[in-house]
């Protein structure tokens, strides 16, 4: 069964330094997205991206965060300098279609805890 | 009350009764999904109903959705101990981002 795909599944960085997760979407998925839940609170949307450019971002989607999909598989969350506040769990999803009317496949996640 | 707002916050059941969680939500949606998550784990996708639809069915799994209550409601019949996880309803809206609004969830322990 396809699956979206994470890595690395537990990043520690130290504050102001730039992280990169990575992330592989179901491969005829047109839609992805990051997701992240700091822990024991709410699954929170940050961006959507399709077509190569950002769709949707929430207010937590500030400068310090930009997406990419650099080839024809991967997709990925660059945070610029990180804060002990980004420490969370960050999940991608991909969909077929966008306004969500299909399933959202989400991956295992990243657990970043910034130090 | 929040967008998507799970209720009860916690449940515990024994192996073989009925799960019941309730979700609500305040702004007319175009459909609402619901997943499951396995302790520090990802989030499984386990039904969408939309918006004009009242009441889906997959497996040991029974949705329903009011929309003129702005609810929905996870049956789970059976339970097993492997159904222990945290369950969350999660609303797309009709008008405005394109997105999964997710509530707080419900962490549900079946015991054996």
């Amino acid at each position: 069964e396809p699956e979206v795909t994470q890595t690395p599944s537990h990043q520690v960085t130290q504050m102001g330094q730039e992280v990169i997760l990575r992330c592989v979407p179901i491969s005829n998925h047109l839609y992805f997205y990051w997701y992240r839940q700091i822990l024991g609170q709410k699954v929170e949307f940050l961006v959507s991206f399709y077509n190569n450019e950002i769709s949707e971002k929430s207010e937590i989607f500030d400068d310090q965060f930009s997406v990419e999909r650099p080839d024809g598989s991967n997709f990925t969350l660059k945070i610029r300098s990180t804060k002990l506040e980004d420490s969370a769990m960050y999940f991608c999803a991909s969909s077929e279609t966008s306004r969500m009317n299909t399933e959202a496949f989400f991956g295992q996640g990243t657990r970043l805890t910034v130090v | 009350s929040q967008q998507g707002e799970e209720d009860p916050q916690a449940l515990s059941i024994q192996e073989g009764e009925n799960a019941t969680m309730n979700c609500s939500y305040k702004t007319s949606i175009n459909n609402l999904q619901w997943y499951r998550q396995n302790s520090g784990r990802g989030l499984v996708h386990l039904i969408l109903i939309r918006s004009n639809e009242r009441e889906k069915h997959s497996g040991r799994l029974r949705v329903t959705l009011d929309t003129s209550k702005k609810s929905s409601s996870l049956l789970i019949t059976a339970s097993r101990a492997a159904d222990t996880a945290s369950y969350f309803c999660a609303t797309v809206l009709i008008q405005g981002a394109q997105k999964l609004v997710f509530g707080q969830g419900t962490r549900l322990t079946i015991n054996p």
